[in-house]
């Protein structure tokens, strides 16, 4: 079993429709957790993290951590084409510095 | 990139040369780390360093070595690379001391071992 778990996709919506990421995680004392995207090419970009039990809304985007199911998902609202992208679940398992352990990413395609 | 800079961007070596990634910071963020990128594998760890000459190993550091001299530095060798070496390399940084800083990557280096 991975530490991190994604759904390679890739998933397919039509612009303004709401892309819902979803990960799982093994190790139940892991910290915090964090999502990145990454565009074909390109180096990852954080889009936000979570760490506390329950919802973190930022603009479009949406971050929800369950720590009783192991399991953290990204909502993306009004999705648009240019979030068109791979999204990275990753988990931080240390209570100091950022030693992340990377699921393999859910590709996502938004239709115009 | 949040001031990082890796070099070579692209670089294709022989099995069994040795190989050396550079990766430069000008943030002076005291975290650095190597990550390789392989399909089906994500993003995983190599070495990381939380400080001058401390460095420490991650989750796939056989046939790695890294050094830091200076703030600002991070060496990755390969020793004698090897065609499974062959991968797409991501240095990042952060700074601080809490479990959710964040971490910037650089642009990545693609190595190819032929």
């Amino acid at each position: 079993q991975k530490e991190v778990e994604q759904n390679s996709g890739p998933l397919s919506v039509p612009e303004g429709a709401i892309a819902s990421l979803n990960c799982t995680y093994s190790d139940r004392g892991s910290q915090s957790f964090f999502w990145y995207r990454q565009y074909s090419g390109k180096s990852p970009e954080l889009i936000m993290f979570i760490y506390s039990n329950g919802d973190k809304e930022d603009g479009r985007f949406t971050a929800q951590l369950n720590k009783a199911s192991q399991y953290v998902s990204l909502l993306i609202r009004d999705s648009q084409p240019s979030d068109s992208a791979t999204y990275l679940c990753a988990v931080n398992k240390d209570t100091g510095f950022q030693k992340l352990v990377f699921g393999t990413g859910t590709r996502l395609l938004v239709s115009p | 990139d949040a001031g990082i800079t890796q070099s070579p961007r692209h670089k294709v070596t022989e099995t069994g040369t040795p190989v050396t990634l550079r990766c430069h910071q000008t943030e002076n963020h005291r975290y650095m780390y190597w990550y390789r990128q392989d399909p089906g594998h994500g993003l995983r760890l190599i070495h990381y360093s939380y400080g001058v000459k401390d460095t420490d190993k991650g989750e796939v550091s056989d046939g790695y070595s890294v050094s830091r001299s200076k703030t600002e530095d991070f060496l990755l060798t390969l020793e004698s690379a090897t065609s499974s070496q062959t991968s797409v390399y991501f240095c990042a940084i952060s700074d601080g001391d809490t479990s959710y800083t964040e971490a910037f990557f650089g642009q990545g280096t693609r190595l190819t071992v032929v």
